[in-house]
Formats: structure tokens, C-alpha cells, sequence
């Protein structure tokens, strides 16, 4: 069974460009989750989706935000870059609301 | 505001000693305590333990859980190199969404 993809895994941008990551969960999972992982803050959660509605949304400003389609394939945007989310972004795949399977993280780099 | 603190941040030992990695959590309305191994990008799970003093074991790892002084171990017995990582802990989930500690960074030194 494959398991979680996201892409693209590497990512450099510049202050106030915008950019999309895609999440691709295990088959049969309907519930992706996108965290944001940061030296200094540890694994900060961004949001879930549930069968393509945002079910949960952690304390991050409006420049961030997703979607999630109705092969349960996620999106991710985030607009106006700062330097301050520069981070790796992973996103987590589960069938129901326990086990979550993790992909491997796109990291961003924002100069 | 629910929390999960970690402790020690970071651990150094040699092959073959024994560590325990701490984890306590303050949270509203408990849910389960998960534990997961981040070695490069992906963490994985370890375990997931929801009732009091309970040991859940895989080969040399084991863990265990304290509801009524709000903290979970995981030991790790005769370490490897392999098992140099980050150890997440985290509490959750169930409708709202799993809440992570800050890690703790193992280094297994031959």
C-alpha cells in the first residue's frame, strides 16, 4: 500500500511570492492533516480535512489555508511569504481519527 | 489552552545503555497519548496508549501511562545507533486535533 506523498519536496521562494503543497493520502483515508514543523515551535497543527471540509483550524493567520478534493488529495496555500515560514510542512493521512500516517515533508525555504 | 511538554530536549548516550524519555500533558478533556519517531522527515507511530498502566512493548521499546499524574515514559533498552531520532509525543486525536510536544533528539553514540 503506498503511502503518503507530498509534493514538491523542496521548495525555495522569496518574501511575498505565494506557494501551493499537495498532499496524496493512503487509499481509503478521508482525513488529512497539515502541520507545520519549526526548530524553535515543534509540530504546530495548520488544519484537517474530512471528506472535503475543513473540520479543524489551528491559530495560524489567514495567509494560510487549503482544500481538499474529492479524491482526498489536499491542498495547501500560502500567501504573502514571510521569512518566519520557512519550516517543514507535513501533512498526515488517517482513516478515522487515531493512527495518522505521515508523508515526508516539504521543505520550504523562504529568503 | 491544552500543552505537552517533553523532556529532556536533547539526550546523548552510548550503544547499549537504556533511556527513558518523559512526557507529561495538560489538557482539557484527554483523549490518547501517541508516541512517534521522526529519524529524517516522516514521523512514525509508535504507540498509542489510552488507559493507565497499561505497558504497550515493540522489541526494545515499551511505554506506559500515568492518567492520574498526566504523564507518559518510553524506555528504550540497549540502544542502538539506529534509534538515534526525535521522539514526538503528542495527545490526541478525536475531533480536534493532535497536540505535539516539542520532541526530545536521542543521539546513540557507538
Amino acid at each position: 500500500k503506498a503511502g503518503v506523498t507530498q509534493t514538491p519536496r523542496y521548495l525555495i521562494k522569496t518574501r511575498g511570492q505565494q506557494v501551493t503543497l499537495s498532499c496524496s493520502p493512503i487509499s481509503g483515508h478521508r482525513s488529512v492533516s497539515w502541520y507545520q514543523q519549526t526548530p524553535g515551535q515543534g509540530l504546530q497543527f495548520l488544519f484537517e480535512y474530512f471528506s472535503e471540509t475543513q473540520r479543524n483550524k489551528g491559530n495560524f493567520p489567514g495567509r494560510f489555508s487549503g482544500r481538499q478534493f474529492s479524491n482526498s488529495r489536499s491542498e495547501m496555500n500560502v500567501s504573502t511569504l514571510e521569512l518566519g515560514d520557512s519550516a517543514l510542512y507535513l501533512c498526515a493521512s488517517s482513516r478515522s481519527s487515531y493512527e495518522q500516517y505521515f508523508g515526508p515533508g516539504t521543505r520550504l525555504t523562504v529568503t | 489552552e491544552d500543552k505537552v511538554v517533553q523532556s529532556p530536549l536533547s539526550l546523548v548516550v552510548h550503544e547499549g545503555d537504556t533511556v527513558t524519555l518523559n512526557c507529561s500533558y495538560e489538557v482539557t478533556n484527554f483523549r490518547s497519548l501517541l508516541w512517534y519517531k521522526q529519524e529524517k522527515k516522516a514521523p512514525t507511530f509508535l504507540f498509542m496508549l489510552t488507559s493507565s498502566g497499561i505497558e504497550k512493548k515493540s522489541g526494545r521499546l515499551s511505554s506506559i501511562l500515568d492518567k492520574k499524574e498526566l504523564f507518559s515514559i518510553l524506555n528504550i533498552t540497549a540502544t542502538q545507533t539506529g534509534d538515534s531520532a526525535v521522539y514526538l509525543c503528542a495527545e490526541g486525536p478525536g475531533n480536534t486535533p493532535l497536540v505535539f510536544g516539542k520532541g526530545t533528539r536521542l543521539s546513540v553514540i557507538a
